[in-house]
């Protein structure tokens, strides 16, 4: 079985400061993370996806994250902070099947202050 | 490259009414598709999922139905309407076949049920 937690359901940034986004993963089979951006009454786009190799995955945007094993956690990070990147992040995790489905976290907003 | 539409992007139906959402992919064939719920300020709920023409996957009990009569045709029907159906209903596809892919959304339909 897997599972995803996401830690703060929302979080306030000011512009220019650091993003950290929280995830944290269960799964019994080696686990395939990825990170959606939501903007409001949009589907989702895919940031950055970890499969397998380097445990630092960049993504579009300047959003990078890093696979722990040890931590179980895949969390989200991007250095400065723009009022563009105010959205709403869900971390998600699969897991090798003929269907490909995908578990979702319950997602974390980010809101930028000026 | 490919595209996924849905339509259409808002529905304002009544109690008792039927349903019927869209979705297709252009570009690609033989994709995996899914439908996702999204009540407000929820996650994404997986609502049906399927691997092929007329091979449909239910992952939740409910209201609902899908169909896919053609290969990268989705629809999503009920023959009535309950208060509960209001939300957020996003189509997705991936590639198939053995292994993980990364899911590709489309841009949605806000169906407010009255």
């Amino acid at each position: 079985a897997q599972s995803v937690t996401q830690l703060g359901s929302h979080v306030s940034v000011s512009e220019g400061a650091l993003v950290l986004l929280r995830c944290n993963y269960s799964s019994s089979v080696p686990p395939y993370l990825f990170w959606y951006v939501q903007y409001p009454n949009q589907g989702l786009q895919l940031l950055l996806k970890y499969t397998t190799g380097a445990t630092l995955v960049k993504g579009i945007n300047g959003f990078e994250a890093e696979f722990k094993k040890s931590e179980t956690s895949f969390h989200l990070t991007k250095p400065s902070a723009h009022m563009s990147d105010a959205a709403e992040y869900f971390c998600a995790v699969s897991g090798y099947s003929s269907a490909s489905k995908i578990i979702f976290g319950s997602g974390t907003r980010l809101s930028i202050r000026p | 490259s490919q595209t996924i539409h849905q339509w259409p992007a808002t529905l304002v139906q009544p109690v008792g009414s039927p349903l019927s959402l869209e979705c297709t992919v252009e570009g690609t064939s033989n994709p995996n598709l899914y439908w996702y719920r999204q009540a407000a300020g929820r996650g994404l709920q997986l609502l049906f999922y399927s691997v092929g023409i007329g091979q449909i996957s239910s992952e939740v009990p409910q209201n609902l139905s899908a169909s896919r009569p053609q290969d990268r045709q989705f629809i999503l029907s009920s023959k009535k309407l309950l208060l509960s159906d209001s939300g957020f209903y996003l189509c997705a596809w991936s590639g198939s076949g053995t292994g993980v892919y990364e899911q590709y959304f489309g841009p949605g339909t806000r169906l407010t049920v009255t």
